[in-house]
């Protein structure tokens, strides 16, 4: 199976900052990588997919680069709605994987 | 608008089974791939099962940890995709959410969630 490592697991941050999570896979999985928010206690919602095209109303503060095996996410001013925990999520190979999560808080 | 709708989450005892039903509308439910990923307790997400649509003659896809235990399944007729769950653990808690598949087979939306618990 392909590991999804994610650094850092948590972070801190105040509003207007500009962040950036890494995601790392153990094998190429080529520009195969999406970005999920998930709130406490709500559903994830889907960011970017393809590594870097934003999904249909995710807003373009959000942005996602890499291919091959080191991707990341950038928040370009983060608001107070961004505080969340955020996934990549591998879907070159079965079984799709899901990194260990980015908790971003105050 | 697309909206995924799960139910049939409930306590079970261990060995026990269940089936989760998810409704899907707002979107052409025959022709996307559904997904069925969990999260237990304070814990991250696992991708659980998935099913092709009908010109991909409905091929499913497992987790190791599921594989021989759960059955993923959908009728196009009734929008809705299944997961019966057999020889439940413990370790099965967790909230399962429905998702949809988009176009690079990537999970493009998420239902709202049912809860299981494995319990005696």
């Amino acid at each position: 199976d392909i590991q999804m490592t994610q650094s850092p697991s948590s972070l801190s941050a105040s509003v207007g900052d500009r962040v950036t999570i890494t995601c790392r896979a153990s094998q190429d999985i080529g520009n195969s990588l999406a970005w999920v928010q998930q709130k406490p206690g709500k559903a994830p919602t889907s960011l970017i997919y393809d590594s870097s095209t934003l999904q249909s109303g995710a807003p373009s503060k959000f942005s996602g680069r890499g291919y091959g095996i080191e991707f990341t996410l950038t928040i370009s001013s983060l608001q107070p709605e961004d505080f969340a925990t955020y996934y990549c999520q591998q879907y070159n190979e079965y079984p799709v994987t899901f990194g260990g999560g980015t908790k971003v808080e105050f | 608008e697309v909206q995924l709708v799960e139910s049939g989450g409930a306590l079970v005892q261990p060995g026990g089974s269940l089936t989760l039903s998810c409704a899907a509308s707002g979107f052409t439910f025959d022709k996307h791939y559904m997904d069925w990923v969990r999260q237990a307790p304070g814990k991250g997400l696992e991708w659980v099962a998935r099913i092709r649509n009908r010109i991909n003659t409905y091929n499913t896809e497992y987790a190791a940890s599921v594989k021989g235990r759960f059955t993923i399944s959908r009728d196009d007729s009734r929008n809705s995709v299944f997961l019966q769950m057999t020889s439940l653990k413990t370790e099965d808690t967790a909230v399962y959410f429905c998702a949809r598949s988009g176009g690079t087979y990537y999970i493009d939306y998420w239902g709202q969630g049912t809860a299981l618990t494995v319990s005696s």
